[in-house]
């Protein structure tokens, strides 16, 4: 089945570490996203890339960094520099329409919660 | 910062029709009117979008005001299962933030029994 898929489901890192969250998708899709979420609050872009090798900074990009260089893979490292690491992290991706992205859907993956300790 | 304004919670029995508001007041004219939903410690799901007509799917209608300053998601018949949190969100057209979803709070739905 295609979908977009986020490993593991769970982390643990101590604190300092790097950490590398996957995300994958057969869904042939142009764009990725990568969002945080914390507690009782909505969803916050990190990052994004609308073509292979190429991505841009969201909302919160500061201690995070991303690579594009397939076109089904977008995988999210949380580094040392982020200050407040732990959150529930969300992967998505959408198709182009055209050159548009607006009228078509998202598809979200199942989330990966980072505990840092 | 979201550019969409929604109630925090909403109640509704179960099935009986819901319907979620949403304001949009500085809304572009390419903007496309999108929500999604989530229950707790999963991903978000496409629930339905639209430009300036009325929508319907499998989930839900989507109901725009001519102006497009606001919208209306209707669940026809609610059931336990649509409890979870609704966001309305502009996905632009135009401009370097073209195709992003930015979310805010959304409206934490309730269905009772």
């Amino acid at each position: 089945d295609g979908g977009i898929t986020q490993s593991p489901k769970y982390l643990f890192r101590k604190e300092g570490q790097n950490v590398t969250l996957s995300c994958e998708q057969n869904l042939n899709h142009d764009a990725m996203y990568w969002y945080r979420q914390d507690p009782g609050q909505g969803l916050r872009l990190i990052y994004y890339s609308q073509i292979v090798n190429d991505f841009q900074k969201g909302d919160i990009a500061e201690g995070y960094s991303v690579s594009r260089e397939k076109k089904e893979s977008f995988p999210l490292t949380v580094t040392s520099a982020q200050k407040n690491p732990t959150a529930f992290y969300l992967c998505a991706s959408s198709t182009l329409q055209g050159i548009w992205l607006a009228n078509t859907e998202a598809f979200f993956g199942q989330g990966t919660r980072l505990t840092v300790v | 910062d979201a550019k969409t304004t929604q109630p925090n919670s909403m109640e509704s029995n179960e099935e009986e029709p819901v319907h979620l508001p949403c304001n949009h007041s500085t809304i572009s004219g390419t903007d496309y009117i999108h929500w999604y939903r989530q229950l707790p410690s999963q991903g978000p799901e496409y629930v339905i979008h639209g430009l300036t007509s009325n929508v319907n799917n499998r989930m839900a209608s989507l109901a725009i005001a001519e102006d497009r300053k606001s919208s209306t998601l209707i669940l026809h018949r609610a059931t336990l299962r649509d409890a979870a949190v609704y966001y309305c969100i502009l996905r632009e057209n135009y401009g370097g933030s073209q195709g992003n979803l930015i979310f805010g709070k959304g409206t934490k739905l309730s269905v009772k029994p």
